[in-house]
């Protein structure tokens, strides 16, 4: 069993549409990571929590300790959102992030 | 500036060349990263510096050398590469670890073929 584990793998959307992606962990956390990935490119930070919820334009991402479990919300979904999600946790231990599978999503106009 | 940059951002080699990936940081950040992705999967951490000093190297083949020569730029040297280490390589920087929870900002990673 993977320490994180992300869902859906993969996720089709209507443009408009409210995406939830979810994220379990299995190990003590300090923080939480959600990181965007363009086809072909780098990765760009949009979240780090440590507890409860932070929004970012369009974005929310919650975080519920106790459950191990995090959630990313894309409000008001666009094409542009197309890309792969992934949600990496920093041990307690260290800087070391442990990241999950990703999940891909697609937007279609 | 809150930017990590990597160059090149394509690299094509033989098996017998060397060649050196670079990337740097002007955020004071004092750990830097190297990781390995393949298509459709997350990241691999290979190498971590943390004050210009190697701290975690994840068992990396000797074929890939990290090199911190200042605590902006952080080099991987590649010599006697094998196809399968074609990927992405990414680089990453964050405050020192610590008990502190340091967000890592990735550089737009370059892009290796093996031949």
């Amino acid at each position: 069993k993977n320490e994180v584990e992300q869902s859906p793998q993969n996720l089709t959307a209507q443009e408009g549409e409210f995406i939830t992606i979810n994220c379990s962990y299995s190990v003590g956390i300090s923080a939480l990571h959600w990181l965007q990935q363009h086809p072909g490119g780098g990765i760009v930070s949009l979240f780090m929590l440590s507890s409860g919820k932070k929004k970012h334009g369009r974005l929310i991402a919650t975080i519920n300790i106790q459950e191990k479990h995090s959630s990313l919300h894309i409000t008001a979904s666009h094409p542009r959102d197309s890309a792969v999600y992934i949600c990496a946790v920093q041990e307690t231990s260290g800087s070391r992030l442990t990241f999950g599978e990703g999940t891909q999503l697609t937007v279609n106009p | 500036d809150t930017e990590v940059t990597q160059t090149p951002k394509h690299l094509v080699m033989g098996m017998t060349n060397k060649k050196s990936l670079k990337c740097e940081q002007h955020m004071g950040h004092r750990a830097m990263y190297w990781y390995k992705q393949k298509a459709k999967k997350p990241p691999e951490l290979m190498f971590v510096y943390s004050y210009e000093k190697l701290s975690i190297n994840e068992s990396v083949p000797s074929r890939f050398s990290p090199e911190c020569p200042n605590s902006s730029l952080l080099n991987l040297h590649l010599h006697a590469l094998q196809p399968e280490d074609s990927a992405l390589y990414l680089c990453a920087s964050s405050r020192p670890s610590g008990r502190l929870n340091n967000e890592q900002f990735f550089g737009p990673g370059t892009r290796l073929t093996v031949l």
